[in-house]
């Protein structure tokens, strides 16, 4: 299975300023078809996951471009610039590559 | 607008059964593969089963393979999850989520609580 570690386990920012969050992959998340299916989700408190980047480095659909994403192969980062009240919660990267599908552990996002 | 709705969630004894169930509305359901992720207390995500457009194909990992099964009606826009052989680890919150040609879930619902113990 891939294994995917995410890192810091937990962030403290203040609002207004820029942080950002690492994943990597145990194994290359280019698919056969050139594709690499890495993603990022957010979950506030008490809701359910949402998508926030597709594909590495693509914004979803209503997502601000405060959010950002980049790497490949192994290695990916999303970077939270201007951070708000609303981007506190838990973030997840996730392999859509290989089966079965994997989520990292998460990286809780705090208020300094 | 896209909406999932799970329901059959509750208390379960450890090696019971228990079939959830997903509405969903907003879309043509026959045309996107869905799945099932879940989510143990205070714990992350981890996905559970897919399935594809006509249901001809599944996908599970294996820590609920040969245990669970999901399966679709498309007549009925809807999504199940029979579970059996119910574990104590089993015990989460299981989402229902519009599975991207089964490579990432672009909409979830709410979730539905599912508690193993005896």
């Amino acid at each position: 299975d891939v294994v995917m570690t995410q890192t810091p386990v937990s962030l403290s920012v203040s609002l207004g300023g820029q942080t950002s969050i690492s994943c990597r992959s145990s194994q290359s998340l280019v698919h056969s078809d050139g594709n690499t299916y890495l993603y990022w989700y957010l979950q506030k408190p008490g809701q359910s996951p949402q998508l926030l980047i597709y594909k590495v480095s693509n914004r979803f659909s209503g997502v601000p471009d405060r959010f950002s994403g980049s790497g490949s192969g192994t290695d990916f980062t999303l970077k939270i610039s201007r951070v708000e009240p609303e981007d506190l919660g838990v973030y997840y990267c996730y392999q859509g590559t290989h089966y079965p599908r994997t989520f990292g552990g998460g990286t809780k996002l705090e208020l300094k | 607008e896209v909406q999932l709705v799970e329901s059959g969630g509750g208390l379960v004894q450890p090696g019971r059964s228990l079939k959830l169930s997903c509405a969903a509305s907003g879309f043509t359901f026959s045309n996107y593969y869905m799945a099932w992720v879940r989510q143990a207390p205070k714990k992350g995500l981890e996905w559970v089963a897919t399935i594809s457009t006509s249901g001809s194909r599944t996908y599970y990992p294996d820590s609920v393979k040969g245990r669970f099964t999901i399966s679709r009606d498309n007549a009925k826009s809807s999504l199940y999850l029979q579970m059996n052989s119910l574990k104590s680890e089993d015990t989460a919150t299981y989402y229902c989520a519009r599975h991207l040609l089964s490579y990432y879930f672009d909409y979830w619902g709410q979730g539905v609580m599912v508690t193993v113990s005896s």
